[in-house]
């Protein structure tokens, strides 16, 4: 089965500081990979997702991931953050065994504050 | 508007109290999940639903029951929740399998006394 793994549980920067957020997951086949968004007091939404081809994928708002295959990651970041990106940040995999592609499997998110 | 709507958004309820917790989406998505988010614990896949009659385990299922009996209702059912069943409880739904855009609802907030 598939897991993920995100190490940073509480993440806190000042505006235009630079964001890496890490994501690890387990599963050593083919994966889709992505990153989901919760602001406070809004629906989780998605940043951005990595299907196959390019390894670096860009989101919204400034948002991109690169998957590094080697490394069984796939970790987000934004070069320069505002304060609106504080919210909870969720790593997500779907595995390609049978039934692992119908599971979508999260990481334990990353609260990320930034200050002004 | 496009969207999943839960229903009670907050419930307190006390152990042993059948509840149904509805999930509707009006997107006319085929997949749809429910998850549970716990502090630490991040979300955690209850069951999901490939189509009508579809349904499937999740990560976390003990406790719980679902049906899809109509392609927009998903709802989850607990038979005798549990202090351990507290919870803010999401369903999400998606065109097709969860490798599309998951669409998440508001939430719901479950206290089991």
């Amino acid at each position: 089965a598939q897991s993920v793994s995100q190490h940073n549980h509480h993440v806190i920067l000042s505006e235009a500081a630079s964001l890496e957020l890490g994501c690890n997951y387990s599963y050593g086949g083919t994966v889709n990979l992505f990153w989901y968004v919760q602001y406070p007091g809004q629906h989780l939404q998605l940043l951005l997702k990595y299907f196959s081809g390019d390894p670096l994928v860009k989101g919204i708002k400034g948002f991109e991931a690169e998957f590094i295959k080697s490394k069984f990651s796939f970790n987000l970041r934004k070069p320069s953050v505002q304060w609106s990106d504080t919210a909870e940040y969720f790593c997500a995999v779907t595995a390609d065994f049978t039934g692992g592609g119908n599971k979508l499997t999260f990481g334990t998110g990353t609260q990320l504050k930034v200050e002004l | 508007e496009a969207q999943v709507t839960q229903n009670p958004r907050y419930l307190i309820t006390v152990t042993g109290k059948k509840l149904t917790v509805t999930c509707s989406q009006n997107m006319n998505h085929e997949y749809m999940s429910w998850y549970r988010q716990d502090p630490g614990l991040g979300l955690r896949q209850i069951y999901y639903s490939m189509n009508v009659e579809v349904t499937d385990k999740g990560d976390v299922p003990e406790g719980y029951k679902v049906s899809r009996k109509e392609k927009r209702n998903f709802p989850l059912i607990l038979e005798s929740p549990s202090p351990n069943q507290t919870s803010l409880y999401f369903c999400a739904s998606s065109l097709g399998r969860p490798q599309e855009t998951q669409y998440f609802g508001p939430g719901t907030r479950l206290l089991v006394l």
